[in-house]
């Protein structure tokens, strides 16, 4: 039950568009369809941004995408803005577990 | 609207045991898998612990098999998970958190979460 992997930071000018990528294996992100995003800020709970790879809740603004491409899961947020400043964490269900990637922060420049 | 009372976490020897509970309001917990995520510095978020909507199937990470034990009573709102044998390296902050209708739903509501302190 390893972590998921991602980069530890990434950064972008408001406008930009960035992306975060999410490293798993044949065991999960490989085998199932059920990726999820989460944004964290300081002090607060995370929340959902993204399930099912690319599916957005309600309430979400529809900047912020997901995709998987075999092992690998990706979240683009678009037209980055200052409240965009968080941190990420990609979510990968394996069956009889549940795997978290290390967390990636944005920076917005 | 979606409520969480958290409590029961603290400070406590290695080797020691917590109980730690949800007391949610606003939804039919008995519709929802539920489960525990903790965070720390070090590690981010990590999974812990989930259980199916009527408590019969319990699953643990790795880390913690053997040693803590996730329930629900559905009549009192109520989600629990009891540790034991506590070591440095379960200091987090522990979260309880809801599911959906399967084990691969996404997490909707997130408690505020309790802190763990585990210390000599």
């Amino acid at each position: 039950q390893s972590a998921l992997t991602q980069p530890r930071s990434v950064s972008g000018s408001p406008g930009q568009s960035v992306t975060i990528s999410c490293t798993g294996t044949n065991s999960d992100i490989g085998t199932y369809d059920y990726v999820s995003w989460y944004q964290q800020h300081p002090d607060k709970a995370p929340k959902v941004l993204i399930y099912d790879v690319s599916q957005r809740p309600s309430g979400v603004p529809d900047r912020f995408s997901g995709s998987k491409s075999g092992n690998t899961a990706s979240l683009t947020i678009s037209g980055l803005q200052a409240e965009d400043e968080a941190d990420y964490y990609c979510c990968s269900y394996a069956g009889s577990y549940i795997l978290f990637g290390g967390g990636t922060k944005v920076t917005v420049l | 609207e979606v409520q969480v009372v958290e409590s029961g976490g603290g400070l406590v020897q290695p080797g020691g045991s917590l109980r730690l509970s949800c007391v949610f309001s606003g939804f039919t917990l008995r519709n929802y898998w539920m489960h525990w995520v903790r965070q720390s510095p070090e590690k981010g978020l990590v999974w812990v612990s989930r259980i199916n909507s009527a408590g019969t199937s319990p699953s643990y990470a790795d880390s913690v098999k053997g040693r803590f034990t996730i329930s629900r009573d559905n009549a009192m709102n109520t989600l629990y998970l009891q540790m034991n044998s506590l070591r440095d390296d379960d200091t987090a902050v522990y979260y309880c958190v809801r599911g959906g209708s399967g084990s691969y739903s996404p997490f909707d509501f997130w408690g505020q979460g309790t802190l763990v302190s585990v210390s000599s």
